[in-house]
C-alpha cells in the first residue's frame, strides 16, 4: 500500500479566513513533507518533517504553518492567506532514509 | 538556478509511438534520479527510478537510460498509449544532509494521440 490521502479534494477560502489541510498515510514513513504547485509547474517543497520534527522550512510565509501531530499525519494551517497562494498542495511521504517520495492527490486551494 | 533542466516542454505522438524525455542536471552529488507522471488534478505518481551504478532501468513499457558522464538521463516509453498523456517530471536528489529535496525538471506535457 503506497497511499497518502489528503483532505478536502477542493478548498475555497477567503483572505481572512483559517483552514486547515489534512495529510495521513499509514505505510510507516516517518519523513512527511508539504509541496506547493502552480499550473504547469513541477511541485515547489515548502516542508519537510522527519521522525515527527520540523527539519525543512523553504522560507515559507508565516501564513502557512504546518503541524505534524503523530507519525501518520501532517495538517497545513492556512491564515491570511493571497489569491496567488491558490494552488494544488501536496503532500508527500518517504521512509526517512530513502529518497522514493510518494505523493496524494492534492488539496486544489482558491483563495478569493 | 535550475539544477535540473528537461526537454522538451511537450510533446506528440501517434498510439505506438516511442516518445523520449530527456533530462541533464548540473550537480554530480546526485545520486537518485525518478520520474513521476501526473495526470490533470492529480498528484505525481512515481514511475520509475534509477540510481547512477546502471545505465538501464526496465519497468513494464517505461525504460530510463542514464549517461552518468554526460550527466543526463532519459524516460522512453514503449508501445505508447493514449492512457499515457501526462505530464511528466523528472527529478534528481542526493543522499546525506539534503536528502529529502527533489529537485524537480520543468515537465514534459506529453500527449498520445489515438
Amino acid at each position: 500500500d503506497t497511499e497518502v490521502t489528503q483532505t478536502p479534494k477542493h478548498l475555497v477560502m477567503g483572505m481572512t479566513n483559517k483552514k486547515s489541510l489534512k495529510c495521513e498515510q499509514h505505510m510507516g514513513h516517518r519523513a512527511m513533507y508539504w509541496y506547493k504547485q502552480k499550473a504547469k509547474k513541477p511541485p515547489e517543497l515548502m516542508f519537510v518533517y522527519s521522525y515527527e520534527k520540523l527539519s525543512i522550512n523553504e522560507s515559507v510565509p508565516s501564513r502557512f504553518s504546518p503541524e505534524c501531530p503523530n507519525s501518520s499525519l501532517l495538517n497545513l494551517h492556512l491564515h491570511a492567506l493571497q489569491p496567488e497562494d491558490s494552488a494544488l498542495y501536496l503532500c508527500a511521504s518517504s521512509q526517512a532514509d530513502q529518497e522514493t517520495q510518494y505523493f496524494g492527490p492534492g488539496t486544489r486551494l482558491l483563495v478569493l | 538556478q535550475q539544477q535540473v533542466k528537461q526537454s522538451p516542454q511537450s510533446l506528440i505522438v501517434q498510439k505506438g509511438g516511442i516518445p523520449i524525455i530527456n533530462c541533464a542536471y548540473e550537480n554530480t552529488a546526485f545520486d537518485y534520479f525518478p520520474w513521476y507522471q501526473q495526470f490533470p488534478g492529480k498528484g505525481p505518481a512515481l514511475l520509475i527510478a534509477i540510481r547512477p551504478d546502471v545505465s538501464e532501468k526496465k519497468e513494464g513499457r517505461f525504460t530510463i537510460s542514464f549517461n552518468k558522464s554526460a550527466k543526463q538521463f532519459s524516460l522512453h516509453i514503449m508501445d505508447s498509449q493514449p492512457g499515457d498523456s501526462a505530464t511528466y517530471f523528472c527529478a534528481a536528489s542526493r543522499s546525506g544532509g539534503s536528502n529529502y529535496k527533489l529537485t524537480f525538471g520543468k515537465g514534459t506535457l506529453l500527449t498520445v494521440n489515438p
